[in-house]
């Protein structure tokens, strides 16, 4: 069954250093999202992604995070300059088209120390 | 604004006991509601949705759910769990057709005891 594939599964990272997360969507997918998870709180929406722009972005999702479709495959979230605050679960998704069910990655989990 | 409380962070059951896992939504327009599961050490994974129909709705894994417009609930049951259902649930909530952004709740934690 096809699967969102996400890397690093886990990475730690110095408080003010770039951080890039990276997600294979499923690959007839056209539409791409982030979720974040800080531990012990709920999943939280930061983005989605159709046709190669930003379709709709929480408030969570200022200026320091950004997000590419830099090829067929990969979709990144870029986090500029990381803070503690910043130390979370990333969950990569993709759903076929609008409507459809959104089919979440395992997720990386990001440490900043 | 919508928001989605599951009333349980724990649940705790023996195996093959029913269990059933609350979830409310607030939401001033029509909804689409979900259960997704996480496994240890695997992604969100799709239970069920409701969108529209039947209120009663079926998932994978003999789970099922029943929308009440009225109690603005959506609760989880399964008749008999396994140890294999211990998992993390999450409820979640969109507004409008589809599930382009999806509201979770603070999951609830399942655990089987033998």
């Amino acid at each position: 069954e096809p699967e969102v594939t996400q890397t690093p599964s886990h990475q730690v990272t110095q408080m003010g250093q770039e951080v890039i997360l990276r997600c294979v969507p499923i690959s007839n997918h056209l539409y791409f999202y982030w979720y974040r998870q800080i531990l012990g709180q709920k999943v939280e929406f930061l983005v989605s992604f159709y046709n190669n722009e930003i379709s709709e972005k929480s408030e969570i999702f200022d200026d320091q995070f950004s997000v590419e479709r830099p090829d067929g495959s990969n979709f990144t979230l870029k986090i500029r300059s990381t803070k503690l605050e910043d130390s979370a679960m990333y969950f990569c998704a993709s759903s076929r088209d609008w409507g459809n069910t959104i089919y979440f990655g395992e997720g990386s989990w990001l440490t900043v120390v | 604004a919508q928001s989605v409380t599951q009333l349980d962070s724990q649940v705790p059951v023996f195996e093959e006991a029913p269990v059933e896992l609350r979830c409310n939504y607030s939401s001033s327009v029509s909804v689409y509601l979900f259960w997704y599961v996480q496994y240890p050490n695997q992604g969100l994974q799709l239970l069920l949705k409701y969108l529209s129909g039947s209120t009663l709705v079926k998932g994978i894994n003999g789970f099922e759910a029943e929308f009440n417009k009225s109690q603005t609930s959506f609760h989880l049951r399964k008749p008999s769990v396994h140890i294999s259902d211990t998992a993390e649930y999450f409820c979640a909530v969109s507004e409008g057709r589809g599930a382009q952004k999806l509201v979770f709740g603070q999951g609830t934690r399942l655990t089987i005891n033998p």
